[in-house]
């Protein structure tokens, strides 16, 4: 089956940092996205993961093991405008195949305070 | 301008009416697809075209239907809508060539069903 796991809310401080969790089983996995959504609003594309390793964009990292089926969210020097759910998705099937499917996580809420 | 666009972006219908939620985007991508999002449950997809003669069920397609007019063009439609059909629902689009693949999602539009 296909499943992907993240916290349902998360606090942290204006100024911190935070980590974001996600876990995966999926049938085949071609690439691990992270998406921003303020509320009401659409998600925002933030990063793609689709080796293993750290990918790096300013305040926001992410990393992916694809042999535990874990990724994390790193959010540094956190301001207000942080607040929002952020989802994580897998594109699933195989590796170069022409099929573009996203299977979303139920998203992490994030509350930021200052 | 909006690169993705989504008509209406709020309906307040009764059970068993017809309603088509319209999306239209100028990033030239081949690649478009609806969402619905509930609380709770996060995204959902529901169909998906990869090109004007490819229409593919998504995990919920079933109480929908899509047209794809025109490349730019993907209309969602409820032929008799009931409430379990309210939700918040997201066109998206991407294109193949491009690195992640990322999907770009319009604003929204909010249905409900009385």
């Amino acid at each position: 089956g296909q499943n992907i796991d993240q916290p349902t809310e998360m606090t942290a401080t204006e100024g911190a940092i935070v980590q974001i969790n996600c876990t995966y089983q999926t049938s085949g996995f071609n690439g691990l996205f992270w998406y921003q959504q303020h509320a009401g609003e659409a998600p925002t594309f933030l990063s793609y993961n689709v080796l293993d390793g750290l990918e790096e964009k300013g305040r926001f990292s992410s990393f992916l093991s694809r042999s535990k089926g874990y990724s994390y969210l790193l959010l540094k020097e956190l301001q207000m405008k942080d607040s929002a759910s952020y989802l994580c998705a897998v594109r699933s099937g195989p590796y170069g195949g022409a099929t573009n499917k996203l299977i979303f996580g139920t998203g992490t809420l994030l509350a930021v305070q200052p | 301008d909006a690169d993705v666009t989504q008509t209406p972006r709020n309906r307040i219908t009764k059970t068993g009416k017809r309603i088509m939620l319209e999306c239209s985007q100028t990033k030239g991508h081949d690649r478009m697809y609806w969402y619905r999002q509930d609380p709770g449950l996060g995204l959902r997809l529901i169909y998906y075209s990869f090109d004007v003669k490819d229409i593919n069920k998504g995990e919920i397609s079933d109480g929908y239907s899509v047209s794809r007019q025109a490349q730019a063009k993907f209309s969602l439609s409820l032929e008799s809508a009931i409430p379990n059909q309210t939700a918040l629902y997201f066109c998206a689009t991407s294109d193949w060539v491009d690195r992640g693949h990322e999907q770009f999602f319009g604003p929204g539009t909010r249905l409900t069903v009385l």
